[in-house]
Order: structure tokens, then C-alpha cells, then sequence
């Protein structure tokens, strides 16, 4: 069982928004602003999409968004896109100074 | 360019050890955490240890410790994993990332392609 807690899947049309929820605890995504969230495509490594809540690293589409509510941090994607079809994951830094990653979130793009 | 290359994946028996190597270029380890991260077959991601760019800092999970370690030799600039005492649950496609700085532990930003640890009888 993963630390932190994501839909199974989540799915939307070409153009529309989504939002990706990642529930953890006061020990770790309610500890810091330390969420970051991770796109992968079938067979490649991770890719970094926001860091610490709500930066996105160079490069990175603005239809990515990252923000976070006490215990709970969330991924939006705007003007959904077919590419933009993969799993995602969240991250947290602990209080216990580990890192703790969500189950993952399968979007598919209908 | 940033480029990460792990090796040292195999098919080992519960019990045995192996070492995985992250061979890094376009950035010196000294100025870098790093991290092991692994994903069993089908299955999310899970993190397995970090080290701090100054090599002061280690970390492991729980499902880990005691029996993997991580370092690095810098004059080589390459990471290690030493695993020992491996279990069928070990069995994962094992990645290798960099982080932004070398006391930034909490997010990663370039990640290798993996290597496969298959531990079976």
C-alpha cells in the first residue's frame, strides 16, 4: 500500500481539464511544500512535470499546474492533449526524511 | 547533456547480492543528491535510498534498510547500490535520478532508463 493516495485512473476529452488528487498526511504532504509530480509513458523513465507544489521545470507545458491544500496536493492539466496520456505520480518529502510516492494515476485521454 | 546509465541488472536467486552502477555525465555527483528509485512489474513507483551531493546524507526505505546501501566513488562519478540479502520482492526495474542541488533531496529532475533485477530461483 503507497503512502500517498491517487485515483486509480482518471480520464478526459481532447481540450479538457483534469485534476489528479494525492492525499498523504500532516507527516508528509501536509509537512512541507515538497509535492512534486512525475509523468511516465509506457516503457520510459519518470519525467518531472511540477516540483515543490507548483513550479514547473523548464520545458514543461503551463497547461501543467501543481497547488495544495493541507493535506493533499493536486495536479491540473488544461487543454488536454492525446500526448499527454500516461501515469502519474506524486512525491513527498516525510518528516521522517524519506520520500514517499503515490500509487500512480492512469489518464486517459478519450 | 545530462545522461544517466545504469547496469548490473540480472537474474539473481533470493538470498544473493548484487551491485547496480549509475554511470553520470554532463554533471559532477559532488554537486548532486541521487537517488534509487525502483517499479516492480506493472507497479508504481518506489522509492529505495538517496544520498546527498555531499555524500553526508543517507536515506533509506523501510522495505530496505539493513540491507541495501547506497555510494558513489566520484572519481568515477558513478552511483552505487549494493543489494544484499534479496528477496523476490526486490524484483523491479531499477532507476537511477539526479537531483537540482547537492542538499536537495525532495525531487529529482533527470532519471535514467533502468535496470532489470530479477530475483528468482
Amino acid at each position: 500500500q503507497s503512502a500517498l493516495t491517487q485515483p486509480a485512473s482518471v480520464s478526459g476529452s481532447p481540450g479538457q481539464s483534469i485534476t489528479i488528487s494525492c492525499t498523504g498526511t500532516s507527516s508528509d504532504v501536509g509537512a512541507y511544500n515538497y509535492v512534486s509530480w512525475y509523468q511516465q509513458h509506457p516503457g520510459k523513465a519518470p519525467k518531472l512535470m511540477i516540483y515543490e507544489v507548483g513550479n514547473r521545470p523548464s520545458g514543461v507545458s503551463n497547461r501543467f499546474s501543481g497547488s495544495q491544500s493541507g493535506n493533499t496536493a493536486s495536479l491540473t492539466i488544461s487543454g488536454l492533449q492525446a500526448e499527454d496520456e500516461a501515469d502519474y505520480y506524486c512525491s513527498s518529502y516525510t518528516t521522517t526524511d524519506t520520500l514517499s510516492f503515490g500509487g500512480g494515476t492512469k489518464l486517459t485521454v478519450l | 547533456e545530462v545522461q544517466l546509465l545504469e547496469s548490473g541488472g540480472v537474474l539473481v536467486q533470493p538470498g544473493g547480492s548484487l551491485r547496480l552502477s549509475c554511470a553520470a555525465s554532463g554533471f559532477t555527483l559532488r554537486s548532486h543528491a541521487m537517488t534509487w528509485v525502483r517499479q516492480a512489474p506493472g507497479k508504481g513507483l518506489e522509492w529505495v535510498s538517496f544520498i546527498s551531493g555531499t555524500g553526508g546524507t543517507k536515506q533509506y526505505a523501510g522495505s530496505v534498510k539493513g540491507r541495501f546501501t547506497i555510494s558513489r566513488d566520484i572519481s568515477k562519478n558513478t552511483l552505487y547500490l549494493q543489494m544484499n540479502s534479496l528477496r523476490a520482492e526486490d524484483t523491479a526495474l531499477y532507476y537511477c535520478a539526479k537531483g537540482p542541488g547537492e542538499l536537495l533531496l525532495h525531487y529529482f529532475d533527470d532519471w535514467g532508463q533502468g535496470t532489470l533485477v530479477t530475483v528468482s530461483s
